[in-house]
């Protein structure tokens, strides 16, 4: 079965300070890894992927995250955060063996103080 | 223009009434889902139709049906309405098929609260 774990249910930095937002997967075969962002009222809004090759990814408003095979880890990460990066960021795995299913993990609010 | 739009944004209802929310996607894509996020953010898939088949029916009470004239459309009607029915639910889509690596794009919510 399927399954994403985000250890913290939040995490505070204060602006120009690094972010690190931490996801562990379990999944059977090979595993295809996103971040998502909700800022408040709204709908999940997709900021990146790893399917295959590289590590590290880069994606949305400046945010990447680093893909770890042995570690089972697909952490968020941005250089330098801002007040306006406060929201709640989830990890989602969908696998081959869950078919169309994306899993979500049960999100990490991100506080950035100024 | 509105990816994934859903409406209503709010309903407000009682005990025991029946009450629907539809969802449209104008981005041409095969697959669309529910989700349901509880009071504490966590969200459950539901159900997932691709090109108006059923693909995914979670353990849901039957009194949830999900409904797709088109694949761009997706339907909820839910029976009977009870408290714990009280959440925010999305509605979703993606490229579909064996397309794996394809994002969700996400309506903006309904939040249905049950008195």
């Amino acid at each position: 079965a399927q399954s994403v774990a985000q250890p913290e249910d939040q995490v505070n930095v204060a602006e120009g300070n690094p972010l690190t937002v931490k996801c562990t997967y379990s999944v059977s075969g090979n595993p295809y890894l996103f971040w998502y962002v909700q800022y408040p009222n709204r709908g999940l809004q997709f900021l990146l992927k790893y399917i295959t090759g590289d590590n590290l990814v880069k994606g949305s408003y400046g945010f990447e995250a680093e893909f770890n095979k042995s570690q089972t880890s697909f952490h968020l990460k941005k250089p330098s955060a801002l007040v306006s990066d406060s929201a709640l960021y989830f990890c989602a795995v969908r696998g081959p063996t869950g078919g169309f299913k994306t899993i979500f993990g049960a999100g990490t609010r991100l506080f950035v103080k100024a | 223009d509105t990816a994934v739009s859903q409406t209503p944004k709010y309903l407000v209802t009682q005990m025991g009434n029946d009450k629907s929310i539809k969802c449209e996607q104008n981005l041409g894509h095969d697959t669309m889902y529910w989700y349901k996020q509880d009071s504490k953010k966590f969200l459950k898939i539901m159900f997932s139709y691709n090109n108006k088949e059923l693909i995914i029916n979670e353990t849901v009470p039957n009194r949830f049906s999900p409904k797709s004239p088109d694949k761009a459309h997706l339907n909820l009607h839910i029976n009977s309405l009870e408290l714990g029915d009280s959440a925010v639910y999305f509605c979703a889509s993606s490229q579909g098929g064996q397309d794996y690596n394809s994002p969700l794009h996400f309506g903006n919510g309904t939040r249905l609260t049950v008195t």
